[in-house]
This record gives C-alpha cells, structure tokens and sequence, in this order.
C-alpha cells in the first residue's frame, strides 16, 4: 500500500481536460515537502513532468500543470492526446518514514 | 546531457545478493547531485530503494534498510547497489537515477532506462 493515494485510473476523450488527485499526510504534502509527477510509457523508464509543485521541466508543454492543496495535489492535463495515454504517479518525501515516497500510479485512458 | 545506464545481471538466485552498478555519462558523480535506485515490480508501483552523495553520505528506505548497501566509485564514475538475502518478492525493474537538490523539493530528474531482474533458483 503506497503512502501517497492516487485513483487507480482515470480516461478521457481527446481535448479534454482531466485531474490526477494525491493524497498524502502532514508528514509529507502537508508539510510543505514538494510534489512530483512522472509519466511513464508503458515498457520505458518514468519521467519528470512536473517538479515542486507546479514547475515544469524544458520540453513539457503548458498543457501539464500541477496545483496542491493541504494534504493534496493535484496533476492536470488539457486538450488530451492519444499520446498521453501512460501511466501517471506523484512522488514526494515523508518526514516520518524519512524517506521518498510514490504514489500507487494512476493508468490514463484516452478514449 | 546526463546519462544513466544499469549494468544487467538478470538472474539472481534466492538468498543471495543483488548487484547493480549504474554508470554516469554526460556528467560528473562528483557534482551536487543524490544518486538515487528505486525499483519497480511487475504490474507494480515505484520503490524508493535509497541514494548516496559522492561525499558518501546514504540515506536508505526504511523497509529494506537491513538489506541494502549503495556505494559510490569516483574513479568509474558510477554508483552500485547491493541487495542481500533476496527473495521472490525482489524481483522487479531497477532505475537508478539522479536527484537535484532542493530543499524540501528535489525531484530525480534523470531516469537510466532499468533493467530486469528476476529471482529465481
């Protein structure tokens, strides 16, 4: 069971918008330590796609935007492409495990 | 361009140890930077295993803590990790990868691609 909380899988059609959730503790979200998010393509290595936060990588285009909240974070997606299709996980740090955590992933269906 | 790359043992057998080695190119071990190993079993979520800085200094996943050992080699430029008393539930992918500090925000930033390894008698 991973510390951080991800729905299990999310779908949308193409040009949508879609909202990945993250839900963690005091310990780690709640206590100021920043989110993460990584993309993998199924059968390669993940990759950054937002880092602290809301900030992303050169190369991720503006259709990606994280946002947190609380104990929360959040990833969106807008205008949704068939090559988006991946699966998704936050990634923060927990003070009380002292150490780096993820979340379970999050499988995105394009329809 | 920073580049990682996993050596590949593939095969290693119950009870025994799992040694991965993961080699930077493009880039100095030395610089300021956590190396990092996270694992991911089949069909499975990510692992944090643990990182190191070239100073030596490691910090371990609390869960495997007993079990594992990362260790640096300035002169290859790569870092290594060591799994003892495998079992089954050791098998997975492992990603090394590069962590750029932030306070309270660093992320791994550079992912070497993984390799497989299976235990198994």
């Amino acid at each position: 069971q991973s510390v951080l909380t991800q729905p299990p899988s999310v779908s949308g059609a193409p040009g949508q918008r879609i909202i990945i959730s993250c839900t963690g503790s005091s310990s780690d979200i709640g206590a100021g330590y920043g989110v993460h998010w990584y993309r993998q393509l199924p059968g390669t290595a993940p990759k950054l796609l937002i880092y602290a936060n809301n900030n992303r990588p050169s190369g991720v285009p503006d259709r990606f935007s994280g946002s947190n909240s609380g104990t929360s974070a959040s990833l969106a997606i807008t205008g949704l492409q068939a090559e988006d299709e991946a699966d998704y996980y936050c990634q923060s740090y927990d003070s009380s495990l002292r150490g780096r955590v993820f979340g379970g992933g999050t499988k995105l269906t394009v329809l | 361009q920073v580049q990682l790359q996993e050596s590949s043992p593939g095969l290693v057998k119950p009870s025994g140890t799992l040694s991965l080695t993961c080699a930077v190119s493009g880039g100095s071990i030395t610089s300021n930077n956590w190396w990092s190993w996270v694992r991911q079993s089949p069909g499975k979520g990510l692992e944090w295993i643990g990182e190191i800085y070239h100073s030596g200094v490691r910090s371990y996943n609390p869960s495997l803590n007993s079990r594992v050992t990362i260790s640096v080699d300035k002169s290859k430029n790569q870092f290594s990790l060591a799994l003892s008393s495998v079992t089954a539930a050791d098998t997975a992918v492992y990603y090394c990868a590069r962590i750029t500090p932030q306070p309270r925000q660093d992320a791994f930033d550079i992912w070497g691609q993984g390799t497989m390894v299976t235990v198994s008698s």
